[in-house]
């Protein structure tokens, strides 16, 4: 399978905890996004990495959500003190640069509840 | 305030009918997707349409991207079970931009 991998695809945290989630995009593909989607909503977009680098954050990203792409390939979003409010499935994306049609392919996401 | 508005946001209807989806907004997007998600899962990506006007069919589904790039429809023939899901519209303002997705339209497609 040469989709985008989530990994897990569930996590139940006690809240207070640290947790972290990782994406391994579509191998070709530069270009890699951070979504949160809460029940009966459109997914929200959170960040995006061209390669290793990180080009924008949404005011939606708190200081305690952080994300990385150490090497352009795969990414971690680390969510630190989760808190109930943060309980949502949070989905990947990989795309390639260039694509003038922005082309966006989704991994299954991790749902995230927090008790 | 969300940027794109589907309507309706629910829909049930029998198998074999006919629907439409809308996805609005006051902004211009260079262009717009359409997604269906089962539940637990990621969205699939049904079509990408870029061209003002541009019309798209996929068997029984067509999309169609207003002129002004600012709307955009999808339209079922003869629904089937299968087709039963969340149908999402996602604009991006540039190419390889992050997505602005509608609020979804659920739709349930009873036997």
């Amino acid at each position: 399978d040469t989709g985008v991998s989530q990994n897990p695809r569930h996590k139940i945290t006690k809240r207070g905890q640290n947790v972290t989630f990782r994406c391994d995009p579509i191998s070709e593909h530069n270009r890699l996004y951070w979504y949160r989607q809460t029940l009966g909503q459109g997914p929200e977009f959170l960040t995006y990495f061209q390669n290793e680098a990180q080009l924008e954050k949404s005011r939606l990203l708190s200081d305690r959500f952080s994300a990385e792409r150490p090497k352009g390939s795969f990414s971690t979003l680390e969510i630190q003190r989760t808190e109930q409010g943060d309980s949502a499935m949070y989905l990947c994306a990989s795309s390639l640069e260039g694509q003038w049609d922005t082309e966006a392919f989704f991994g299954q996401g991790t749902r995230l509840t927090v008790v | 305030t969300q940027l794109l508005e589907q309507s309706p946001q629910f829909l049930s209807i029998q198998e074999g009918e006919n629907l439409t989806v809308y996805c609005n907004s006051s902004s211009v997007f260079s262009s717009l997707q359409w997604y269906r998600q089962e539940p637990g899962e990621g969205p699939v990506l049904l079509v990408t349409v870029v061209t003002g006007g541009e019309v798209k069919k996929l068997k029984r589904l067509t999309f169609q991207f207003g002129d002004a790039r600012k709307d955009s429809s999808l339209h079922i023939t003869a629904a089937q079970t299968g087709d039963t899901g969340l149908y999402l519209c996602a604009g991006a303002r540039a190419a390889g931009n992050k997505l602005t997705f509608g609020g979804g339209t659920r739709v349930l497609v009873k036997p």
